[in-house]
């Protein structure tokens, strides 16, 4: 089955300043790439994806960017805001059947003053 | 528009006991999905279903059971909790095909303690 590797675990940043999430993944048959933000005491939710017939999207402060060959993918925030301040979440999965998404262990993004 | 709801929100409970997590969607998603998450092991599927009247079994389907009677609606029933299964639990819905975006909706969740 599909192994999903996140890090770092925690990750502190100042206002303003960038933050990067990193993922690999094992199943080379993986074609989808979602990331998730979970804030506290609530649902993930979707905030951008990926397939793998691109290899970057981006939507305003966030961007990801995909390397088939190296199995890896990560998100990119840049001028981070406290709002941006939660748990992301890296998954992976096959489109074309059921989307059982596997999940990375979550990244806890903490932006400072 | 309410998406998904769990219930209960929170809930504790003796070892030993059957417990049955509740999941509606008003979305007419085809597809949903069960998971656990503890600190540390990121979200964990237990069981999904691809559509109404089927089910399937994730990573982590052992001491948990689901049934799918109609769109809306994917229960989870513990039948005899053990301490174990100690999580919070969030159920998720999709549109499901071979053309589709595959976008998890989540529900608010369910903290389980059992004791």
């Amino acid at each position: 089955g599909e192994n999903v590797e996140q890090h770092p675990s925690t990750l502190s940043v100042q206002e303003g300043d960038s933050a990067v999430i990193k993922c690999t993944y094992s199943d080379s048959a993986s074609n989808y790439f979602p990331w998730y933000k979970q804030e506290l005491g609530k649902g993930p939710q979707l905030i951008i994806d990926i397939r793998s017939n691109v290899g970057e999207k981006k939507d305003q402060r966030i961007a990801v960017t995909l390397n088939k060959t190296a199995k890896h993918f990560s998100l990119h925030i840049t001028e981070t805001q406290p709002e941006d301040s939660a748990v992301y979440f890296c998954a992976a999965s096959e489109t074309g059947t059921a989307s059982k998404l596997t999940f990375g262990t979550g990244t806890r993004l903490q932006v400072t003053l | 528009i309410a998406g998904i709801t769990q219930a209960p929100t929170s809930q504790i409970l003796a070892a030993g006991r059957r417990m049955t997590l509740r999941c509606t969607q008003d979305m007419r998603h085809n597809a949903m999905y069960w998971y656990r998450q503890d600190l540390g092991l990121g979200l964990r599927l237990i069981h999904y279903s691809n559509t109404a009247g089927t089910t399937g079994k994730g990573e982590v389907p052992d001491g948990y059971s689901v049934s799918r009677a109609n769109t809306d609606d994917f229960p989870l029933t513990l039948a005899s909790a053990v301490p174990s299964q100690t999580s919070v639990y969030f159920c998720a819905s999709s549109v499901e095909g071979v053309s589709s975006y595959n976008e998890q909706f989540f529900g608010p969740g369910t903290r389980l303690t059992v004791l």
